[in-house]
């Protein structure tokens, strides 16, 4: 079973800020790793799935990168509306999820 | 527009039975895998079952396995997850999620629908 390990927990920025957030698989899963948002009270959306392919209807803000084993979500220059919980995906697993809070 | 609607949420006492309902729009249902993903109250997203576009090939998450099953109507774009012998930990927002199965397995969620909440408490 491949575990996905995300990092940091959490993340404190202010708006207008770059965002990068990790996810670390257990062993190598090519480029098939996907990121969802989830802000509170909602369902997840899709954001990139491939590891770099934007989902359609995702800002270009939103690019996500890697292969093997580490992987990327970057968030160019938060917008008030991308404050939220990031999961990475692989298969059936899900990563524990980064919250992206003010600060 | 691309959605699945679920329904079927309830407070259950331990032991009890549950099924939830999903409905598809806007696209082929009879085209994708779909699945069940649940998100216990401040936790993360845990995957709890998928069918094959057939119904032929059902799998499960060893956490629910030979209590949930899964099962799909094309005729009626729905899905639907039978809930036996519920637990206090079964506890959580119930999501329906297409999904598309490719080289590598299981490649995206997406549309995930609002979700249904199950709570199973005495």
């Amino acid at each position: 079973e491949i575990w996905l390990t995300q990092s940091p927990v959490t993340l404190s920025l202010s708006p207008g800020e770059r965002a990068t957030l990790s996810c670390r698989a257990s062993q190598s899963i090519s480029n098939y790793l996907s990121w969802y948002q989830q802000k509170p009270g909602q369902a997840p959306r899709l954001l990139i799935y491939d590891a770099s392919i934007r989902a359609t209807g995702i800002p270009a803000r939103f690019s996500g990168s890697g292969s093997g084993t580490d992987f990327t979500l970057a968030i160019s220059s938060l917008e008030p509306e991308d404050f939220a919980v990031y999961y990475c995906q692989h298969r059936a697993t899900f990563g524990q999820g980064t919250k992206v809070e003010i600060k | 527009e691309v959605q699945v609607v679920e329904s079927g949420g309830d407070m259950v006492q331990p032991g009890g039975s549950l099924r939830l309902s999903c409905t598809a729009s806007g696209f082929t249902f009879s085209n994708y895998w779909m699945n069940w993903v649940r998100q216990a109250p401040g936790k993360g997203l845990e995957w709890v079952a998928n069918i094959n576009q057939d119904g032929g090939e059902r799998y499960f998450a060893d956490s629910v396995k030979g209590r949930f099953t899964i099962s799909r109507d094309n005729a009626d774009s729905s899905l639907f997850l039978q809930m036996n012998s519920l637990r206090v930990d079964d506890t959580a927002v119930y999501y329906c999620v297409r999904s598309l199965v490719a080289a590598g397995g299981t490649r995206w969620f997406d549309p995930w629908g609002q979700g249904t909440l199950v709570t199973v408490s005495s």
